[in-house]
């Protein structure tokens, strides 16, 4: 079974530019999380999806939004770029059988560049 | 402060040596998680504990969850360059809801030949 992809897996951008990464998680997994992960704060949570709906929200500017589509697959969209927002951007798929075990298996991240 | 504290910061290890990760938090935890991260890339899921006391080992690694459900260690046996990365634990404190996990700084693990 495939794992969790991201793309781009590298990107750079320049301030005040608007950004899209997309995330296919595992065949059959329904959840979708995302992650800001930098030197200084560590990894961060940034949203989390489910059924097309987005559950749960970190600590982050409205700058940041997500979606996702009837396919499980996600998008994060970071507008209005910040030299700050340099990041690895990862995000992670669960299954979601209503169980505590449910364990979340992370992609390889986007790896964004704001100059 | 931070909520889930791991220790320490990073560990420099002879091939063939024990080595152990600590991961402290300042509340109960419902999940506790571990992950292997190499520079830059995705993280790796290793294992997850739930209960008081609950041990669980894979090849030769071991974690471990306190009674309290407040620490968690990381154990491994007869280190092998293979095991070098970040390793970073990953906590869920609202009972049940996995999908938003807080994670500690990352302990980063050098294993010399």
């Amino acid at each position: 079974k495939a794992g969790v992809t991201q793309t781009p897996r590298y990107l750079i951008k320049t301030r005040g530019q608007q950004v899209t990464l997309s995330c296919s998680p595992i065949s059959g997994h329904r959840s979708v999380s995302w992650y800001q992960q930098t030197p200084g704060q560590g990894l961060q949570f940034l949203f989390e999806y489910f059924s097309e709906t987005q559950r749960n929200k970190g600590n982050f500017p409205g700058r940041f939004s997500g979606r996702q589509f009837s396919n499980s697959r996600s998008e994060m969209n970071v507008s209005t770029l910040e030299l700050g927002d340099s990041a690895l951007y990862l995000c992670a798929s669960t299954l979601v059988v209503g169980s505590s075990t449910d364990t979340q298996y992370f992609g390889p991240g986007t790896r964004l560049t704001v100059l | 402060s931070q909520e889930l504290e791991q220790s320490p910061q990073s560990l420099i290890v002879q091939e063939g040596k024990n080595l152990t990760i600590n991961c402290t938090s300042s509340k109960t935890l419902y999940g506790l998680y571990w992950y292997k991260q190499k520079y830059g890339e995705g993280l790796i899921f290793l294992m997850m504990l739930q209960k008081g006391g609950e041990e669980k080992s894979h090849e030769k690694i071991t974690a471990k969850l306190d009674e309290k459900k407040q620490q968690s260690s990381l154990h491994i046996t007869a280190s092998q360059p293979s095991h070098a990365g970040i390793y970073l634990c990953g906590a869920d404190f609202s009972g049940g809801s996995n999908y938003k996990l807080t994670f500690g700084k990352g302990t980063l693990l050098t294993v010399n030949p």
